[in-house]
């Protein structure tokens, strides 16, 4: 069975702190992998990976692909107030996208 | 920048009443797909579309739901008979080609089902 387990489930830091959040995948056909961020409703997308070790970044977010070890993690560094939110992993395969559960993190003031 | 837009915002109905949830997708593109995320829960896949098929669908997408593009700007999502477990938001996504090859997912705000 096709699934996306992200790590931490959830994350409390101070602003300025560099966080790291995790994404492994078992997706047969695998596409693309991508990072999208919810706050109160719909995702925003973020990245889409799909060769491995070549990072995307943008800003204070990066992100990068493995995918010999099924797994992606996306970085935020000089954390915000303004980046609490749920991110969310998903993997596209075929013609479907499974979806992780999310990371909740909480940035501290 | 165009976006994908849903209606209603927020849909009330009661247990055994059919819904559409609609959806215009970004005038170009070609793929679609529905969503839903039960309250705390994860986005749960349901079905992906094109050139007027289902492409892939999830266990979740059984004979009570069903899509439809009824004209060129359309995407509907029907449940036909509710029940207190379809309570959920709703996402329509689209991305711009058919081709498979990877795109990111251009979400619509989403509609919240609430099923009494």
């Amino acid at each position: 069975e096709d699934k996306v387990v992200q790590s931490p489930l959830s994350l409390v830091v101070h602003e300025g702190d560099t966080v790291t959040l995790n994404c492994s995948y078992e997706v047969t056909n695998f596409r693309s992998l991508l990072w999208y961020k919810q706050e109160k409703k719909a995702p925003t997308f973020l990245f889409m990976l799909t060769s491995s070790g070549i990072e995307k970044k943008s800003g204070r977010l990066s992100s990068i692909l493995d995918k010999k070890e099924l797994s992606s993690i996306l970085n935020i560094t000089a954390t915000q107030t303004g980046d609490s939110a749920i991110y969310l992993c998903a993997v596209t395969g075929g013609f479907k996208t499974i979806f992780g559960a999310g990371t909740r993190l909480f940035v501290k003031a | 920048e165009p976006e994908v837009t849903q209606t209603p915002s927020h849909q009330v109905t009661q247990m055994g009443q059919e819904v559409i949830l609609r959806c215009v997708p970004i005038s170009n593109h070609l793929y679609f797909y529905w969503y839903r995320q039960i309250l705390g829960q994860k986005v749960e896949f349901l079905v992906s579309f094109y050139n007027n098929e289902i492409s892939e669908k999830s266990e979740i997408f059984d004979d009570q739901f069903s899509v439809e593009r009824p004209d060129g700007s359309n995407f509907t999502l029907k449940i036909r008979s509710t029940k207190l477990e379809d309570s959920a938001m709703y996402f329509c996504a689209s991305i711009p080609l058919a081709s498979g090859r990877p795109y990111e997912q251009y979400f619509g705000p989403g509609t919240r089902l609430t099923v009494t």
